[in-house]
């Protein structure tokens, strides 16, 4: 069945300092790929998505590319700040079923 | 901006009870989901609901489980007899249609504990 594996945290940073959280995933046919982000305290939140290979989802100064050939979706964001502080999940969909299934997720702590 | 609520937002229960969870979607949204996510696991498919029935369930959602969208607003996760290991964190989810490209919206989510 599909699957996504993240990388594994917790990832502690420096404000400013450069963010690359990894995930790829298995799926058959044409799956459609999303972050979503966790704050303390809070639900799940889509952070950005991509339906296609090639797209480039993007939101707050976060990316991820669609990489159909590495079955990979690796967020970045060039610059972090506190206030992005939270869980990242990553998460796949295949046409036809509605599941979301999620990574594992990865915590991420800003340090000002 | 529209929301996804659920409540109670923690609940306490007896092994062997029956508990109901509470989710109002985005009102015009047709499709429903919930989700869990035991402590430190992964966030798991439940389950999800179109047109007044289940159109997907996972191998967790058995004979304990059921859901119900009793009026127009509200869509409910019922378990018959909780279990120790039902101790989870449930999340209803609402889309404004399906094929997997549309997005999810979460609720806060409800934090079930079981004794």
């Amino acid at each position: 069945g599909d699957s996504v594996t993240q990388m594994e945290g917790p990832v502690t940073l420096s404000e400013e300092a450069f963010l690359t959280i990894n995930c790829t995933y298995t799926a058959t046919g044409y799956p459609s790929l999303f972050w979503y982000v966790q704050y303390p305290g809070e639900g799940l939140q889509l952070l950005l998505k991509a339906t296609k290979a090639d797209d480039k989802g993007s939101n707050k100064g976060f990316e991820a590319t669609y990489r159909k050939e590495t079955t990979s979706f690796h967020l970045e964001k060039g610059s972090v700040q506190v206030s992005d502080s939270a869980v990242y999940f990553c998460a796949v969909t295949q046409g036809g079923s509605e599941k979301l299934v999620f990574g594992k997720g990865t915590k991420l702590t800003v340090n000002p | 901006e529209p929301e996804v609520t659920q409540t109670p937002s923690h609940q306490v229960t007896q092994m062997g009870q029956e508990v109901i969870l509470r989710c109002v979607p985005i009102s015009n949204h047709l499709y429903f989901y919930w989700y869990r996510q035991i402590l430190g696991q992964k966030v798991e498919f439940l389950v999800s609901f179109y047109n007044n029935e289940i159109s997907e369930k996972s191998e967790i959602f058995d004979d304990q489980f059921s859901v119900e969208r009793p009026d127009g607003s509200n869509f409910t996760l019922k378990i018959r007899s909780t279990k120790l290991e039902d101790s989870a964190m449930y999340f209803c989810a609402s889309s404004g249609r399906t094929g997997g490209t549309d997005t999810q919206y979460f609720g806060p989510g409800t934090r079930l504990t079981v004794l």
